[in-house]
């Protein structure tokens, strides 16, 4: 089974659309994660949720809206796309000093 | 706020060269310290950590990083470079007691035959 799932893998949308992004954690964590992956590799830290209670929402526009139904879920919502928010989408779920990953969520709008 | 540095966007080595990937964090209190690798079109992997205890930290694939708080580094050794070492390695550091991961840019290795 894997850790942490994403879906879909794959997402290309036009400019406008809202679409969302799921993820499911089976390690029984409390903590969960949203990171954007740029072209360049570089990865930013989007959204933290701690037992379904929002704990970090960095400086990211409010056209991205975190749903986390139960602990061991926590979807991406994503409103008016924008050109610039062609990324790789990771979700992670932590437990002490560790995160565990999923495979990624690659965006492209068009 | 706590920041983390990767020198050398980009390193290259032949195959069985040593490998050397640096990191550097900002913080006066050390912090909890790991590297990822994530290899093309997948998520990321935890290589190794350190939290606590013995400094030299030994991970999966034959990589080990040691903790130097007088140098405020966590650099990333392998000491045979194999082609299926060839990924962006990302370290990251939190702060004791948090969760929130802060990842470095990320180094591209190259390893050539």
């Amino acid at each position: 089974d894997t850790a942490v799932s994403q879906t879909p893998k794959y997402l290309v949308t036009q400019m406008g659309n809202d679409k969302s992004i799921k993820c499911e954690q089976n390690l029984g964590h409390d903590t969960m994660y949203w990171y954007k992956q740029d072209s360049k590799k570089f990865l930013k830290i989007m959204f933290s949720y701690n037992n379904k209670e929002l704990i970090i929402n960095e400086t990211v526009p409010n056209r991205f809206s975190p749903k986390s139904p139960d602990k061991a879920h926590l979807n991406l919502h994503i409103n008016s796309l924008e050109l610039g928010d062609s990324a790789v989408y990771f979700c992670a779920s932590a437990s002490t000093a560790e995160a565990f990953f999923g495979q990624g969520t690659r965006l492209t709008v068009v | 706020a706590q920041s983390v540095t990767q020198l050398g966007s980009h390193v290259s080595v032949s195959e069985g060269a040593l490998v050397l990937l640096r990191c550097n964090y900002s913080s006066s209190v050390p912090p909890y310290l790991f590297w990822y690798v994530q290899y093309p079109n997948q998520g990321l992997q935890l290589l190794l950590k350190y939290t606590t205890g013995a400094t030299l930290v030994k991970g999966i694939n034959g990589f080990e990083a040691e903790f130097k708080k007088s140098e405020t580094s966590f650099h990333l050794t392998k000491p045979s470079a194999h082609m299926s070492d060839a990924a962006e390695y990302f370290c990251a550091v939190s702060d004791r007691g948090t969760d929130k991961l802060i990842f470095g840019t990320g180094t591209r290795l190259q390893v050539f035959p």
